[in-house]
């Protein structure tokens, strides 16, 4: 299985609003809408942000929000904060009941 | 709240056995479906290894298969990655994580395994 495609990094001033993509395919992205996306700052463990596409855990600022189209799936963080500036990984199930992951996007607040 | 704990030798030789623990504390290890291993070498991006049914029932990374063992220990309330013939390549930090729902969470600290002579 092929690791899902991120941009590389993406960046953004303070207040403003940023998008990060994962595309996969109608295996994994595609299959279900079992999507789900991760803040991992340096040396830290990653950090549930998004589950089911666009579903936020109980903590996660209302600032990130998820969407899917087809094969890709989205993942916006608005008002962006310096507290922002990470790793984010994408995740999907798979129709052969394995996980596959994103190949990870550094958010920089400039 | 459930939480994870990974523990294990921090090198291993290549060509050897990497063997690591995950104890679930704060909840039984049967009250989540299954139970998962990630991988993530330094730099670089994160890498599903496997997840554990509590019944014992596996499910593997298909790039890995033909190394990983992954099995749970109810009594003692964890569960466990054997990765045999390791390199360098193999070298990561290792997380265990619950993926209940299909998410992953919690997540373990992480422990760091070098493989080196």
């Amino acid at each position: 299985q092929s690791a899902l495609t991120q941009p590389a990094s993406v960046s953004g001033s303070p207040g403003q609003s940023i998008t990060i993509s994962c595309t996969g395919t109608s295996s994994d992205v595609g299959d279900d809408n079992y999507v789900s996306w991760y803040q991992q700052h340096p040396g830290k463990a990653p950090e549930l942000m998004i589950y089911e596409v666009s579903n936020r855990p109980s903590g996660v600022s209302n600032r990130f929000s998820g969407s899917k189209s087809g094969n890709t799936a989205s993942l916006t963080i608005s008002g962006l904060q310096a507290e922002d500036e990470a790793d984010y990984y994408c995740s999907s199930y798979t129709s052969s009941v394995t996980y596959v992951f994103g190949t990870g996007t550094k958010v920089t607040v400039l | 709240q459930v939480q994870l704990q990974e523990s294990g030798p921090g090198l291993v030789k290549p060509s050897g056995t990497l063997s690591l623990t995950c104890a679930v504390s704060g909840g039984s290890i049967s009250s989540s479906n299954w139970w998962s291993w990630v991988r993530q070498p330094p730099g670089k991006g994160l890498e599903w290894i496997g997840q554990i049914h509590h019944s014992g029932s596996a499910n593997y990374n298909p790039s890995l298969k033909n190394r990983v063992t992954i099995s749970v220990d109810k009594s003692k309330n964890q569960f466990s990655l054997k990765l045999n013939s390791v390199t360098a390549s193999d070298t990561a930090v290792y997380y265990c994580a619950s993926p209940a729902g299909k998410k992953f969470d919690p997540w373990g600290q992480g422990t760091l395994v070098t493989v080196s002579s």
